[in-house]
């Protein structure tokens, strides 16, 4: 069973511009959770998408984040314009259930670096 | 006050050694606490999970909490050079406000099991 993928594992763009991230849930899992480590920080919470709904945007930081989850399938996190703070690892995750904030599979993460 | 203190590490030790890894919190809503490994350039994969107080043992891990001490901690037996990684502790509680429940992960700690 493939697990979940993120697109790409590692990005460099400048100050201003577009990124957009991208994430393959597993096959069949109706949530998926965005999360983003930033350098010397813990992992943190931005987002929960029940197929294709967004079900708690609590965690994102401002609207220069924008995410999408197309048809309830993959999920993308578009960063625009970006900022030197939004430096990170930016990981992906799914479960078939929303087993109380339970683990889900967690994807190897897509490192984004501003300069 | 970060919500989960977990020391950050580094922690040598010696094969077949055991291991202590330890997060405390300060958040008595917390009801699930999980342990999740972290190897370089992956995603964390969740080890073990536990329900309010008590200890779980899964083969050379044991994972215990002590809600009253608002502590938890994670056990490895028997060391292995392949248990070096970085492990993450994350706690989850029934957010009201936002009708849902969150990960709340410490910024984990290094170990590294030497030969």
């Amino acid at each position: 069973e493939a697990g979940v993928t993120q697109f790409p594992s590692h990005s460099v763009i400048e100050k201003g511009q577009t990124v957009t991230l991208r994430c393959d849930p597993i096959s069949g899992h109706d949530n998926l959770y965005w999360y983003r480590r930033v350098m010397g920080k813990e992992i943190k919470f931005l987002l929960h998408f029940v197929k294709e709904s967004k079900q708690d945007e609590s965690g994102m930081p401002n609207n220069r984040f924008l995410a999408e989850r197309t048809g309830g399938t993959y999920s993308t996190l578009k960063v625009q314009p970006a900022e030197l703070e939004d430096s990170g690892v930016y990981f992906c995750a799914s479960s078939q259930e929303y087993v109380k904030g339970l683990g889900a599979f967690f994807g190897q993460g897509t490192r984004l670096t501003v300069v | 006050q970060k919500e989960v203190e977990q020391d950050p590490g580094p922690l040598s030790v010696p094969e077949g050694a055991i291991v202590s890894l330890n997060c405390t919190y300060s958040n008595s809503a917390f009801q699930y606490f999980m342990w999740y490994r972290q190897y370089s350039r992956k995603g964390p994969e969740l080890l073990m999970y536990t329900y309010s107080s008590g200890n779980k043992e899964d083969g050379r891990f044991t994972a215990q909490v002590d809600k009253s001490s608002k502590y938890i901690s994670l056990f490895i037996r028997d060391s292995q050079p392949s248990d070096s990684a970085t492990y993450l502790c994350a706690m989850s509680a029934y957010l009201r406000m936002d009708s849902s429940y969150k990960l709340i992960f410490g910024s984990g700690t290094r170990l590294l099991v030497r030969p």
